[in-house]
Formats: C-alpha cells, structure tokens, sequence
C-alpha cells in the first residue's frame, strides 16, 4: 500500500518562497506519477503541477508557470513543490498525490495528509 | 481552460434516501470525470473515475454516470456518514486538470 508522508506547517511572510515536501512509502517511486494539489480555506481543490521522477518530466498548471517548480530525489522517494513570490492568496493545504498511470493519468487515488502554508505580513 | 460546474451548491436529504450531484464541463472531456469525497480535516478520497469505475472500497451505493460535459454522481440509501462535500474532476495526462467547487451532502 502507498502512504505518503509530507512536510510540516509553514509559515512565511509575502514575497518568499515555501518548500514542500511529500515521502513515499511503497509503490515504485520512480515510474510513478506525483501531483501537488492545494485547497484554500472553503475552495475546491487546484491541481498545481507533477513529476515522473523516472524520466525527471514535469507538467505545470498555466497559472503558477514561472513560480513553481517540482522536483525529485529519488534516492529518498521525495518529491518537492517550490513555489516563489508567495502573496497572500497562497495560504492554502497543500498536498502530494500519486496518480494512476496510462489510461487513468491524473486520476488521484493516494493523497497525504496535507501541509498547511499561511502566509503573512 | 476547462471550467467544471457542479451543482447545487448544497444537498439536503434524509437518510435512506437517493442523493442526486450534477457536474457540467464547459467543454466535452468525454469519460475522463472522476468524483471525490472531503470529510473535514482530511484529504479527499477517490470514489469514482472513469465517469463510472468506483475505486477500491467504494460502497456500490455510489455510481457514477455521464459522458461528453454532463455527469452525475448517485448515493442510494444515503447514511449519516455520506455526510461531506463532493468533487469532480476533469482529469488527463497533459495539463489542464480541473477541480469543480463542490457540493456539500448534508444528512437531515
């Protein structure tokens, strides 16, 4: 079975960058397929971007291009979100996800259990 | 961009009763809709893709249906514990990837 384990709380101030993490514990960490996905306080969740840390491949959501950036260490099955020029609206959980794979990619059947970013002043 | 509508914004059945959730698509995504369930303080939990496929573990009172922009989601014989809010998503191996807003199930 899959569990991901994710970074603590953070708090930053605007105009920083916040750094995320997500282990993974069973799977095949390096042919599978990470998302990072946040939910604002009353929102819906947004997709963000992934990684196929196998092939060090990433597909970024339009809306964070340029300030985000997902990586992995595959020595440790961790999979990072940088995300830069944080504002205020970046207060959000944010969570990894492993995908299924071929005909069901983007599909999210394994979550962790969230990271709470806040940002302020 | 795919913007995904769901509706109502909140469901109010009593127990034992069909709970009916719509999700529109503004463009057609064929089958690729999955649906999700998010208790508080938890991450959401896959119940449905494929438009009608359930996940391991989904009680088979959940069913899914719909193709091309319209989808719905069906809870039969709705338990205290369906209590939550509902997504769908529009899911694909390129971006994008979208998430509706939601439908909170309340239980009378």
């Amino acid at each position: 079975q899959v569990r991901l384990e994710q970074s603590g709380a953070e708090v930053k101030k605007p105009g920083s960058s916040v750094k995320v993490s997500c282990t993974a514990f069973g799977g095949s960490f390096n042919s599978d397929t990470f998302s990072w996905v946040r939910q604002a306080p009353g929102q819906g969740p947004e997709w963000m971007g992934r990684i196929i840390p196998i092939l060090g491949e990433t597909d970024y959501a339009q809306r964070f291009q340029g300030r985000i950036t997902v990586t992995a260490d595959k020595s440790t099955s961790t999979v990072f979100l940088d995300l830069a020029r944080l504002t205020i609206e970046d207060s959000a959980i944010y969570y990894c996800s492993r995908e299924y794979t071929g005909s069901y990619a983007g599909v999210l059947p394994y979550w962790g259990p969230g990271s709470l970013v806040t940002v302020s002043s | 961009e795919i913007v995904m509508t769901q509706s109502p914004a909140t469901l109010s059945v009593s127990p034992g009763e069909r709970g009916t959730l719509s999700c529109r698509a503004s463009q057609s995504i064929r089958t690729n809709l999955a649906w999700y369930q998010q208790k508080p303080g938890q991450a959401p939990r896959l119940l449905i893709y494929g438009a009608l496929t359930r996940a391991d573990g989904t009680p088979d009172r959940f069913s899914g249906s719909g193709s091309g922009t319209d989808f719905t989601l069906t809870i039969s014989n709705l338990q205290s514990d369906d209590s939550a809010i509902y997504f769908c998503q529009y899911y694909n191996k390129r971006p994008p990837i979208a998430f509706g807003q939601g439908t909170r199930l309340e239980i009378k």
